[in-house]
């Protein structure tokens, strides 16, 4: 399995406090991204990063910000959370931009809920 | 990238062959397909991907049309443990926007 670890796993929060969630990699991958998960919404992109500091918007980034300050860390973070974040985040990653020719690994989620 | 349309669920017997599926008549020529399968609550798992030509790993097979206008996964000899929600999606970079859709969700019977 790829090295991938997400933290904190499970986190209860109250509504207007911040939080991040940390996205570890141990394979050097050069991508990452961030999804959410919610009942009848499958999975959805929030932001991936292609690069240290390079990072873009998926499609459902308002209310998120993250950072990528080194190639194995990808922080997402919630300035200001609210109800409609509660839900299961997913990180992934993948080796490269090459067409087409690698796969995504993910990690095994993190449960964030907000009172 | 192109969209998908997906049946929302499939039965199969187990030890029968499952076979799932995908429209994207919108593909472009550079665009893979790739399947991705989630078993309940865990991160989402590669399958398999292709551009052209039908391709086999162990797990699955991926059988795409000469127009490139939809695909079938197919697992040869389905078990218990494939009972997922398995997502077709179709992607121009790996690397970039991975999107998906809603997925097919199949389970797998006794």
């Amino acid at each position: 399995d790829a090295g991938i670890t997400q933290s904190p796993r499970h986190k209860v929060t109250e509504t207007g406090t911040p939080v991040t969630l940390r996205c570890h990699q141990t394979e050097n991958h050069r991508y990452m991204y961030w999804y959410r998960q919610d009942p009848g919404h499958g999975l959805r992109l929030i932001h991936y990063s292609y690069g240290v500091k390079d990072t873009d918007k998926g499609e459902v980034s308002d209310g998120y910000s993250v950072s990528r300050s080194k190639t194995e860390d990808f922080l997402l973070t919630l300035e200001s959370a609210t109800s409609s974040q509660t839900s299961v985040y997913f990180c992934a990653i993948s080796e490269s931009g090459n067409l087409g020719n690698t796969e995504a690994f993910f990690g095994q989620g993190t449960r964030l809920t907000v009172v | 990238d192109a969209k998908t349309t997906q049946p929302t669920s499939m039965d199969c017997a187990e030890g029968r062959a499952a076979n799932l599926p995908c429209n994207h008549s919108t593909i472009s020529g550079n665009e893979y397909v790739y399947w991705y399968r989630q078993i309940h609550s865990q991160g989402p798992q590669y399958i398999i991907h292709g551009l052209k030509n039908n391709e086999t790993n162990e797990m699955a097979s991926l059988i795409i049309t000469e127009d490139r206008k939809s695909s079938t996964l197919i697992l040869p000899h389905a078990t218990l443990r494939d009972t997922a929600v398995y997502y077709c999606i179709v992607s121009y970079n790996q690397g970039g926007k991975l999107i998906f859709g809603q997925g097919t969700e199949l389970s797998v019977k006794p």
